[in-house]
């Protein structure tokens, strides 16, 4: 298995830019999460969707952010307008149902908004 | 919403001696409790978990403690190396029927000195 797929890798872009990160969950695996990670506020879950229904956005930080799953192996993350405070690196990870199923993150994509 | 402190955030130690990270966590519902190892540059992967009717689990230089009445959970690397320099990131997760949500302690940094 290729594990979860994130692209771009890195995206750079001017505050007011719309911003579009794009995961591909691990085969089979019926949660989908999106973190973001910074220096200052580490690992922070922003929504999670089962089987392509969103559970729990409570993570994300404003309506500037919205996150959609149309099918079990496509998700989005947009940020629109995107602002300089946004720069971080956003992963998407992704488990199926199991009590004990570990999570399996992206390599990430790390966004720099200037 | 289940909170997890970690502590502490930086450690520095001699190549060969033993290192300890120490977890705390807000919920008794939790019951499944990972670890994940983050390289620079690279995503956090698991290295060890351990559910919550189990006391303590080893997997060759790694360990790792819980304790369900005080609500704290360990990890120990022995014999540590050059290599086991990264981030280290506890966390504790509640399974529920609506939900499987992870949440993440602030990380350790630990730096095995040669």
């Amino acid at each position: 298995d290729a594990g979860v797929i994130q692209s771009p890798r890195h995206e750079v872009t001017e505050m007011g830019q719309e911003v579009t990160l794009r995961c591909k969950p691990i085969s089979g695996h019926d949660y989908l999460f999106w973190y973001r990670q910074t220096m200052m506020r580490g690992l922070e879950l922003l929504i999670y969707f089962n089987n392509n229904v969103p559970i729990d956005d409570s993570g994300m930080p404003e309506d500037r952010f919205s996150a959609k799953m149309p099918n079990a192996s496509f998700s989005t993350l947009k940020i629109q307008p995107s602002e300089p405070r946004d720069s971080a690196v956003y992963f998407c990870a992704s488990s199926f149902r199991r009590d004990n199923s570990p999570l399996h993150f992206g390599n990430g994509t790390r966004l720099t908004v200037t | 919403g289940e909170n997890v402190e970690q502590h502490p955030s930086t450690l520095s130690v001699q190549e060969g001696d033993s290192a300890v990270i120490k977890c705390t966590y807000s919920d008794s519902a939790s019951n499944y409790f990972p670890w994940y190892k983050q390289e620079l540059g690279k995503r956090p992967q698991l290295i060890i978990d351990i559910r919550s009717n189990v006391g303590e689990k080893k997997d060759q230089r790694i360990a790792v403690t819980l304790n369900k009445t005080a609500k704290h959970f360990s990890l120990h690397i022995t014999e540590t190396q050059p290599e086991d320099s990264a981030v280290y990131f506890c966390a504790a997760r509640v399974i529920k029927a609506a939900g499987n949500k992870l949440t993440f302690g602030g990380g350790t940094r630990v730096l095995v000195k040669p």
